[in-house]
């Protein structure tokens, strides 16, 4: 099982760029959820996935767009980067009422 | 909303220390987790507790639900315990999504 994966895992963008950030679980789980980190703040949910076919806004939404490919799969794209958007990108996932398994994280700049 | 609130922000122990890191919140929750981020930034979950005690090895983590309060115990502390804690608590009863907190940053020497 390779568990949460993510690519990339370093991005570097110019401000109006855009580009897709990939996840994807081999876990079966059926909730999936893109967080951000920034240096002094906790994680900080970005969209998250119940199921296939069903996305819900988390606490910082603007900016970003995401898509639940299938089960396995949950992406976030970036339409237009700004710099406000430099950040560590997790994506997570779960099953039920159980604990979170996290990605590695994608560290992106935007300049 | 659910506020979370670490503490110590920052902690150093010489190996074989017992470690103590709290974590208040302010709304009711159904469950409280701990996270350890390694300094290479991956995360783990460690617990998942809506009620009294669990342990892994020398990790002990306990909560009060009536106070509103957990704390994350590392009995022999070691150098390899060096990490980020993080603990998350549901936003409310109705949901699953989690609020963060900001994290103790723990450095163990030897």
């Amino acid at each position: 099982n390779a568990g949460v994966t993510q690519t990339p895992k370093f991005q570097v963008l110019k401000t109006g760029q855009s580009m897709t950030l990939q996840c994807a679980q081999d876990m079966n789980h059926n909730s999936m959820y893109w967080y951000r980190q920034d240096p002094g703040m906790g994680l900080r949910l970005i969209y998250y996935s119940a199921s296939e076919g069903t996305t819900d806004k988390g606490e910082v939404p603007n900016g970003y767009n995401v898509s639940r490919l299938n089960k396995r799969e949950f992406s976030l794209r970036l339409e237009s980067a700004a710099p406000s958007q430099t950040s560590v990108y997790f994506c997570a996932s779960k099953f039920g009422n159980y604990e979170q398994y996290f990605g590695p994280g994608t560290r992106l700049t935007v300049t | 909303k659910n506020e979370v609130e670490q503490s110590p922000q920052n902690l150093t122990a010489q190996e074989g220390e017992f470690i103590t890191i709290n974590c208040s919140y302010s709304v009711g929750i159904s469950a409280l987790h701990w996270l350890q981020q390694h300094p290479g930034g991956g995360i783990v979950s460690l617990f998942m507790l809506s009620s009294g005690k669990k342990k892994h090895g020398r990790l002990i983590a306990t909560i009060n639900i009536q106070e509103k309060h957990s704390s994350l115990h590392i009995t022999a502390s070691h150098p390899r315990d060096s990490a980020v804690y993080i603990c998350a608590v549901h936003e409310n009863y109705n949901t699953d999504k989690l609020i963060f907190g900001t994290g103790t940053r723990l450095q163990v020497f030897p």
